[in-house]
């Protein structure tokens, strides 16, 4: 059964440095998301991506949040200059429409920011 | 918006035994509603969800779940639990124009052998 793919599975990187989390969506999925989970919180919506450009985003992406989908089968959360509070697991999620379609989601990236 | 409560954060059961894990959501906006586990070390895998028609829906794993408008309720019951049933379960809506899940705390289903 397809799935998708998130690389790293933990990343620890420097306060004010900037990271890269890479996802692989189920292939022929058209809508790709980005959701975090700060330990010990609910999981919480950062963006969706459809058509090469963001469908909608949350208050949380802001600035220092971008995505990409740089080549036909990754889709890349880049935070420009992580801040402690960046530290969450950060999950990718792909469907194959909107709205009611299921959406998929990856086994998530431990980010830690010290 | 849309939110989920789901009021137990943790739930232990013996094995055999039945379960209900509740979750409560308000929303302005006509919502699916979905329920996810999530096993150790392991993504989000879709239990069950609602869309329209049957307020009962069936799912994997011998998972249930009833959507009850007037209660704004969607708990999650399984008649009887297995120890790999052991997992966090979130529930999950969304409102039917748009795109973005929100999720609950999360319960976590501890099954005793």
């Amino acid at each position: 059964e397809p799935e998708v793919t998130q690389t790293p599975s933990h990343q620890v990187t420097q306060m004010g440095q900037e990271v890269i989390l890479r996802c692989v969506p189920i292939s022929n999925h058209l809508y790709f998301y980005w959701y975090r989970q700060i330990l010990g919180q609910k999981v919480e919506f950062l963006v969706s991506f459809y058509n090469n450009e963001i469908s909608e985003k949350s208050e949380i992406f802001d600035d220092q949040f971008s995505v990409e989908r740089p080549d036909g089968s990754n889709f890349t959360l880049k935070i420009r200059s992580t801040k402690l509070e960046d530290s969450a697991m950060y999950f990718c999620a792909s469907s194959p429409g909107p709205s009611a379609e299921t959406q998929y989601f990856g086994p998530g990236t431990r980010l830690l920011v010290l | 918006a849309q939110s989920v409560t789901q009021l137990d954060s943790q739930v232990p059961v013996f094995e055999e035994a039945p379960v209900e894990l509740r979750c409560n959501y308000s929303s302005s906006v006509s919502v699916y509603l979905f329920w996810y586990v999530q096993y150790p070390n392991q993504g989000l895998q879709l239990l069950l969800k609602y869309l329209s028609g049957s307020t009962l829906v069936k799912g994997i794993n011998g998972f249930e779940a009833e959507f009850n408008k007037s209660q704004t309720s969607f708990h999650l019951r399984k008649p009887s639990v297995h120890i790999s049933d052991t997992a966090e379960y979130f529930c999950a809506v969304r409102g039917t124009g748009a795109n973005n899940l929100f999720f609950g705390t999360g319960t976590r289903l501890t099954v005793i052998p």
